[in-house]
């Protein structure tokens, strides 16, 4: 069974510096997304992405973030310049068209630990 | 704005007996309606989803949910829980508008223990 994949899965860095999580979707989905899960809270929606744009983003989604499909296969999120509260679980999801209408069921991947020190 | 309510930060049911996990929800317009798990240190599974039809759906590992408009509730079951269904199970809501992609809204989560 197709499944959305992350890399890496954990990922440690230093305040201020980049970093870039990057997410294979399920090849015939069309719909992207960033979540993250700060540890113990909810599921938060960062970004959708759809046909190279952004489709909605949320209040966490500022300046410091920033989405990308580089390729046809992979999407990733870049944050500029991490701050201690971007540790988090950062979870890529992906959804298909169906007859060229989105359909509803995002699939999640297993997420990539980020830890800001 | 769309919201999801899940009452119970955990819930405590024993091998073999029935269990539910409470969800109520509020949105604009028809709700589309899912519940995802999540095992430790692992990512969102997709169990189950309400679209429209049949108040009653089914999904994966024996689980169904079932949809009560008046209520606004979207309780997770299973007749008989396992230990192996312990876990952190997620309620999330989408408004059923047409023309494309919705954003989904997740709850806060439920740790379901299932005690042996």
């Amino acid at each position: 069974e197709p499944e959305v994949t992350q890399t890496p899965s954990h990922q440690v860095t230093q305040m201020g510096q980049e970093v870039i999580l990057r997410c294979v979707p399920i090849s015939n989905h069309l719909y992207f997304y960033w979540y993250r899960q700060i540890l113990g809270q909810k599921v938060e929606f960062l970004v959708s992405f759809y046909n190279n744009e952004i489709s909605e983003k949320s209040e966490i989604f500022d300046d410091q973030f920033s989405v990308e499909r580089p390729d046809g296969s992979n999407f990733t999120l870049k944050i500029r310049s991490t701050k201690l509260e971007d540790s988090a679980m950062y979870f890529c999801a992906s959804s298909r068209t169906s007859g060229g209408v989105w359909q509803e069921t995002q699939y999640f991947g297993p997420g990539t630990r980020l830890l800001v020190l | 704005a769309q919201s999801v309510a899940q009452p119970e930060d955990q819930v405590n049911v024993a091998e073999g007996n029935p269990l539910t996990v409470k969800c109520t929800y509020s949105v604009s317009g028809n709700p589309y309606l899912f519940w995802y798990v999540q095992y430790p240190n692992r990512g969102l599974q997709f169990l189950l989803k309400y679209i429209t039809g049949d108040n009653l759906v089914k999904g994966s590992y024996g689980f169904e949910a079932e949809f009560n408009k008046s209520q606004t509730s979207f309780h997770l079951k299973k007749p008989s829980a396992l230990v192996s269904d312990s876990a952190l199970y997620f309620c999330a809501v989408t408004a059923g508008l047409s023309g494309g992609y919705q954003k989904v809204t997740f709850g806060t989560g439920t740790k379901l223990q299932v005690i042996p």
